[in-house]
């Protein structure tokens, strides 16, 4: 199965720099590569995704990064506000399985 | 937006007692999914559901747990006899299928095992 390494584990940084998670997946069929956010006691929420076929995705302030070759794909958040302070979570598939594997998720703190 | 919603929000059990979490999926979805979480953990994938059957399952699903998808809406998850380590938010979460779009997440239930 899918095996999801997430780095780092805790990250904060000051309002209005940029933060950046690494993850790294183990099966090379993967071709789908989303990140959630999850804000205390609530649902993990889909807040940006990448698929195999391109190299990398912004939305606003958010973008992802994806490095087939090297099987790591990562998370940019630039301009960081508090609320942006949350857990963050990258998933991949399996191949042939539509089940998501997830990483032990990043805790992101923004300093004002 | 279509949402996955789950009830209760939150159950408080004794230990040994049967729970019944239930969820009702996006409607044009075919794969179904429950996740828990126990606090400050990873998401850890419990079991997957297409086509009326289980998919697969982790080696958390052992069997003191069952899913159900009793009618055309309704995706349930029952612990037979709860410990106390069972207790963990509970997400339900949906997904179209083919190709594969990720998940939507369920709000959770909290369960408490006393």
């Amino acid at each position: 199965g899918e095996n999801v390494e997430q780095h780092p584990s805790t990250l904060s940084v000051q309002e209005g720099d940029s933060a950046v998670i690494k993850c790294t997946y183990s099966d090379s069929a993967s071709n789908y590569f989303p990140w959630y956010k999850q804000e205390l006691g609530k649902r993990p929420q889909l807040i940006i995704d990448i698929r195999s076929n391109v190299g990398e995705k912004k939305d606003q302030r958010i973008a992802v990064t994806l490095n087939k070759t090297a099987k790591h794909f990562s998370l940019h958040i630039t301009e960081t506000q508090p609320e942006d302070s949350a857990v963050y979570f990258c998933a991949a598939p399996t191949h042939n399985d539509y089940k998501l594997s997830f990483g032990a998720g990043t805790t992101v703190t923004v300093r004002a | 937006e279509p949402e996955v919603t789950q009830t209760p929000s939150h159950q408080v059990t004794q230990m040994g007692q049967e729970v019944i979490l239930r969820c009702v999926p996006i409607s044009n979805h075919l794969y179904f999914y429950w996740y828990r979480q126990i606090l400050g953990q990873k998401v850890e994938f419990l079991v997957s559901f297409y086509n009326n059957e289980i998919s697969e399952k982790s080696e958390i699903f052992d069997d003191q747990f069952s899913v159900e998808r009793p009618d055309g809406s309704n995706f349930t998850l029952k612990i037979r006899s709860t410990k106390l380590e069972d207790s963990a938010m509970y997400f339900c979460a949906s997904s179209e299928g083919v190709p594969f779009y990720g998940y939507t997440f369920g709000s959770g239930t909290r369960l408490t095992v006393v």
